[in-house]
């Protein structure tokens, strides 16, 4: 079974802070991806990596960044936390087997509040 | 750009009746994938079903179908013989090279089962 775990499933944090969300997948995926979700809004993409130490920008990028240093863990990085970063982190990973489709898989999310 | 719509931000049906839910696209590219995720109460993201671009048959997962037509840019997700477990939220998402890039998802929709 894939699985793709989160490191925290509830966050708080204070608004400044420098907030870090670890994603670890255990089955050798080229693919990693952060959304955030908010309701209303469905799932945004905040960035993704095709391979270590890659990383693109996806919708929403500001005010976050990204750390891909092994193939297994991408990390999602708050610079500096503000309110408006108060939302569900939920992180995926996904393969490319060449010209067929495969699901991405995804963690179990995590809820993150900025006071 | 691609860009998904679901049209229908909650829904009430009863058990064992069929259920049909919402959703169109846009994109410009001529290879994507079209899939169904479901987010129970608990927050976990399953992935439901796929529908390639170029496949010519509706794709079939036990009792979701997909709705699959090309000209009119829709996806809608068929739900046969309803369940109370069926009870969640429902994401239509899109990517390119037939999904094995980054997905768009829509906003979602909320199915409540009635028993």
């Amino acid at each position: 079974d894939v699985k793709v775990t989160q490191s925290s499933r509830y966050l708080v944090k204070r608004t400044g802070e420098k907030v870090f969300l670890e994603c670890v997948q255990d089955m050798d995926h080229e693919n990693m991806f952060w959304y955030r979700q908010d309701p209303g809004l469905g799932l945004r993409l905040i960035y993704f990596s095709y391979d270590v130490k890659m990383k693109e920008k996806g919708d929403i990028p500001e005010g976050y960044s990204v750390s891909r240093e092994k193939k297994e863990r991408f990390s999602l990085i708050l610079e500096s936390a503000s309110t408006n970063q108060t939302s569900m982190y939920l992180c995926a990973s996904s393969f490319s087997p060449g010209g067929e489709s495969t699901e991405a898989f995804f963690g179990q999310g995590t809820r993150l509040t900025v006071v | 750009a691609q860009k998904i719509t679901q049209t229908q931000p909650g829904m009430f049906v009863q058990e064992k009746e069929a259920v049909t839910l919402d959703c169109t696209y846009d994109t410009s590219d001529p290879s994507y994938g079209l899939f169904w995720y479901k987010q129970p109460s608990s927050g976990e993201m399953i992935f439901l079903i796929y529908q390639g671009s170029y496949d010519q048959q509706n794709a079939t997962e036990g009792r979701y179908s997909l709705n699959f037509q090309k000209a009119r840019k829709s996806a809608n997700l068929v739900i046969s013989a309803s369940q109370l477990g069926d009870s969640a939220m429902y994401f239509c998402a899109m990517g390119s090279n037939f999904g094995n890039e980054k997905l768009t998802f829509g906003t979602g929709t909320r199915l409540t089962i009635i028993p």
